[in-house]
């Protein structure tokens, strides 16, 4: 069985700072790994995935991730915050079958400082 | 621009009452799901399908919730009865392959 754990609920950063979000991940096959946000009263969206193939991910709006097996480690990162940004972030993992079921973290809210 | 609908939005109910949700998966999408998003447990799989056919509903509790897909343009999830427990965001979402693509969710309120 796969989990995700989020480290920190919580992240406040300054605009035009660096966003980084933790997320590391038990599974016992090759895990396939996403971060997901979720705005205010509205659906989650996929921002990236990681499947095979090259361990730096990038997604939209600017954010990246890295898979470190050794690590067991996916963290989020964008260079520059923007006040868009603002959202409650989803680490999720799956593991290497036909299903396709994610198992989430718990979130981490991000705020914004001008 | 596909997107996943959910009907409805919001619903405010009485205990006891039945409550009915549904989403239109994306056309061509062939496993839906449904989650439950709550303060205190987060995001919890409720139920999920691949070509119209239930997979795995151990998420859902068995004695009030049912979840089906009388066709592929259309899933309900159903509670009956309703307890104020059950006050949560309750999402769908359909892929095909990897990625799960989420509705805007059904916010239920019961009283």
């Amino acid at each position: 069985a796969q989990s995700v754990t989020q480290l920190g609920s919580h992240v406040s950063v300054s605009e035009g700072a660096l966003v980084l979000l933790r997320c590391n991940y038990s599974s016992s096959v090759p895990p396939y790994l996403f971060w997901y946000v979720q705005y205010p009263n509205q659906g989650l969206q996929l921002l990236l995935k990681y499947t095979t193939g090259a361990t730096l991910v990038k997604g939209i709006n600017g954010f990246e991730a890295e898979f470190k097996k050794s690590e067991t480690s996916f963290h989020l990162t964008k260079p520059s915050a923007h006040m868009s940004d603002a959202a409650e972030y989803f680490c999720a993992v799956s593991d290497n079958t036909d299903d396709y079921k994610l198992s989430f973290g718990a979130g981490t809210t991000v705020t914004v400082r001008a | 621009d596909a997107r996943v609908t959910q009907t409805p939005r919001h619903k405010v109910t009485e205990m006891g009452q039945e409550v009915t949700m549904r989403c239109q998966p994306i056309l061509g999408h062939n496993t839906v799901f449904w989650y439950r998003q709550t303060m205190m447990q987060g995001l919890e799989l409720l139920a999920y399908f691949r070509n119209r056919a239930p997979l795995d509903d151990s998420g859902m509790p068995k004695d009030r919730f049912s979840a089906e897909m009388p066709d592929a343009t259309l899933a309900t999830l159903k509670i009956q009865p309703s307890e104020p427990r059950d006050s949560a965001v309750y999402f769908c979402a359909s892929g095909e392959g990897l990625a799960q693509y989420f509705g805007p969710g059904t916010r239920l309120t019961v009283l």
